[in-house]
């Protein structure tokens, strides 16, 4: 099966900038999303199509996809980034379906 | 964008099928070119897709699941469900319903409030 692997955690000051990797074989053929995921809450995509942001979501959010690994890059972060963030991606190499990333924990501290 | 909302039981006893529904709103479930999907998340876990019911009618689902999932589309009620049976502990969940818009299966741009099943006897 074809597998999405993001670091279990990250942390960053606020303000500073946060990149989180989704890493998989030959990822960036494929299109990938973002989700961001706060405690009690359902998911929100904050990227598609590797580095559009859908609307509302806000600028400091930005994405990028080449090679085996994606990232999602929050730029001047701020306390209320601190959530779950997902990797999402459609797997047609092993007709597995769409596949989530592990996770990555970010903390603002 | 769509809204969408789960429900059914939030107890299911083991061996026995889980049942949900999720009701769309602002739009129709036969409108291209959507997909209509079904997504869990065990506790303090991540996001596992189970599967999904197009527009058209076609299905696919999860491989790790497709032995004992089904979904289907009730046009009439602008609502689609999942079954699945022979569930046991490590079925509980939360379990979400949310739509790709994108046609192309690539995001899913709108997500319903989630529903908690626990699987007990």
């Amino acid at each position: 099966s074809y597998e999405l692997t993001q670091p279990p955690s990250l942390s960053v000051s606020p303000g500073q900038t946060a990149s989180i990797t989704c890493s998989a074989d030959k990822l960036g053929n494929k299109y990938t999303s973002w989700y961001q995921q706060k405690p009690g809450q359902s998911p929100v995509l904050v990227i598609y199509q590797d580095k559009k942001r859908p609307s509302g979501i806000p600028e400091r959010f930005s994405g990028s996809n080449s090679g085996n690994t994606a990232t999602l890059t929050i730029s001047g972060t701020q306390a209320i980034d601190e959530a779950d963030y997902y990797c999402q991606a459609w797997d047609d190499y092993s007709a597995g379906g769409y596949v989530f990333g592990t996770g990555t924990k970010v903390t603002v501290l | 964008q769509v809204q969408l909302q789960e429900s059914g039981p939030g107890l299911v006893k083991p061996s026995q099928t889980l049942s949900l529904t999720c009701t769309v709103s602002g739009g129709s479930i036969s409108s291209r070119p959507y997909y209509w999907n079904w997504i869990r998340q065990h506790p303090g876990k991540g996001l596992e897709w189970i599967g999904y019911i197009h527009y058209s009618g076609s299905t696919y689902y999860n491989p790790s699941l497709k032995s004992r999932v089904t979904i289907s589309a009730d046009t009439s009620e602008n609502q689609f469900s999942l079954k699945l049976t022979s569930v046991a502990a490590a079925d509980t969940a939360v379990y979400y319903c949310a739509s790709d818009s994108s046609g192309r299966r690539e995001w899913f741009d709108s997500w319903g409030l989630g529903t908690l099943v626990t699987v007990s006897s």
